[in-house]
């Protein structure tokens, strides 16, 4: 248990479907991160939020949409995905320095 | 981009032995991180490095920070079943919430 949570932890969606993914924290940190992990790749990282203001967009596709209502919870929205989206979403938060991660959402486009 | 060039790729061990892994950039970072990732998990922080030289312990893991601040190597002594797994190394090059550059991960196999 590392203080970060994910839900769903597997996700099967069709490509006109839109679902979102959740992420809360309970380490008391101001970052939150949202990463993609396919096979065989470096982790990926999609988007920073620091105290609630989005600080990195890592060319991130349209179809994914991150949100940030507050410093412990982070969303990602899913919308008309693509089968080469089917990866790992993980989310990680820090204060200051290590990042702590989620156990991840496993999600399939069919 | 950045990169981490982490070797070896993947490792059949022998229970008992010991285990070497490494980590190389061609730019100075400030942290070195290293990460154990169990299938269908996230990545779980084993040792976190913030000075060059330092040397650090977490049961039978030891990381170091390399002196030139390009390299971090990852020693697992006397390996047993569950150290099976990926693992990452880390690096961030400015201090604060700055983004980690991630190698790619060396995965561990141990043989009983």
């Amino acid at each position: 248990e590392t203080g970060v949570t994910q839900t769903p932890r597997h996700l099967v969606m069709g490509m006109t479907n839109k679902k979102s993914l959740k992420c809360e924290q309970h380490l008391g940190h101001n970052a939150m991160y949202w990463y993609k992990q396919s096979a065989k790749k470096p982790l990926e990282l999609m988007f920073v939020y620091n105290f609630k203001e989005q600080t990195e967009n890592n060319s991130v596709p349209s179809r994914f949409s991150p949100e940030c209502p507050n410093s412990s919870h982070l969303f990602l929205h899913l919308h008309t995905l693509q089968p080469e989206d089917s990866a790992l979403y993980l989310c990680a938060s820090s204060q200051d320095e290590a990042q702590y991660f989620g156990p991840g959402t496993r999600l399939l486009v069919l | 981009g950045q990169q981490l060039n982490q070797s070896p790729q993947s490792m059949f061990i022998q229970e008992g032995e010991d285990v070497s892994m490494n980590c190389t950039s061609s730019s100075i970072f400030n942290t070195w991180l290293w990460y154990k990732q169990d299938p269908g998990e996230g990545p779980v922080l084993l040792i976190a490095l913030y000075k060059a030289g330092e040397l650090t312990s977490n049961g039978r893991l030891t990381a170091q920070f390399g002196i030139t601040r390009k390299d971090s190597f990852l020693n697992i002594s006397a390996s047993i079943p569950s150290d099976v797994g990926i693992y990452f190394c880390a690096g961030r090059r400015f201090s604060g919430n700055t983004p980690l550059v991630f190698g790619k991960g060396t995965r561990l196999s141990v043989i009983a």
